[in-house]
């Protein structure tokens, strides 16, 4: 199965400043999703993202799926968006391998 | 509410006995999986169904089975259950085999 790394293991900001969560991952993908878990344990699909950008207001994604990574960022960062960040890169017929997640803690 | 419906949200039982864990995906989707994810484990991929059919295996353990109804819903057994299998079990769905996943709110399983 695909190998995914995810950096940085923990992340703590104050509120308002901006961050990048990196996710790479050792083989060619068919698509790769980016999802959040809130301190309740939901997990929350941000991105569905196989290559280029997209924006959901203050959150992006990049996926370069030729160089195999991809970037999560968060702008003006809010208390609500603590929790942990997970990339799911995946391809057909592979077995479905997260990353180990960013935990991100928002500070007031 | 994601559309993935999964129940009972909490479990309390005792080692040894036996749970039964139920997902109704989303409507259209035909893929299933299974997720665990215990403190010191990460999320790991159990198994996945695709209408009605095992499609990938992960790391299930033998004490574990899954099966995939013909109305779509699915459920996942443990039993002989151990103190390590305390942890929060993830139903996602799919339309087909290659994503996109829409996870349940899971269920918590506490064995004490």
């Amino acid at each position: 199965g695909i190998q995914v790394e995810q950096s940085p293991p923990d992340l703590i900001l104050q509120e308002g400043a901006n961050s990048t969560l990196r996710c790479n991952f050792s083989d060619s993908v068919n698509n790769l999703q980016w999802f959040h878990q809130n301190p309740w344990g939901q997990l929350i699909n941000l991105f569905y993202i196989p290559s280029g950008t997209k924006q959901n207001g203050r959150l992006s994604a990049t996926t370069v799926a030729t160089e195999r990574y991809s970037l999560l960022y968060i702008s003006s960062s809010q208390t609500t968006d603590s929790g942990v960040y997970f990339c799911l890169p995946y391809n057909q017929g592979g077995k479905l391998i997260f990353g180990q997640g960013t935990e991100l803690s928002v500070k007031p | 509410d994601s559309g993935v419906t999964q129940t009972p949200k909490h479990l309390i039982t005792a080692t040894g006995q036996r749970v039964t864990l139920r997902c109704s995906p989303r409507s259209g989707d035909l893929s299933v999986y299974w997720y665990q994810q215990s403190l010191d484990q990460g999320l790991q991929f159990l198994i996945q169904y695709y209408n009605g059919e095992e499609r990938a295996k992960g790391n299930i353990l033998e004490r574990f089975s899954a099966q995939q109804f013909p109305d779509l819903h699915s459920e996942l057994n443990l039993s002989s259950l151990e103190l390590g299998d305390s942890a929060l079990y993830f139903c996602a769905s799919s339309v087909g085999v290659t994503g996109g996943y829409t996870f349940g709110s899971g269920t918590r399983l506490t064995v004490v």
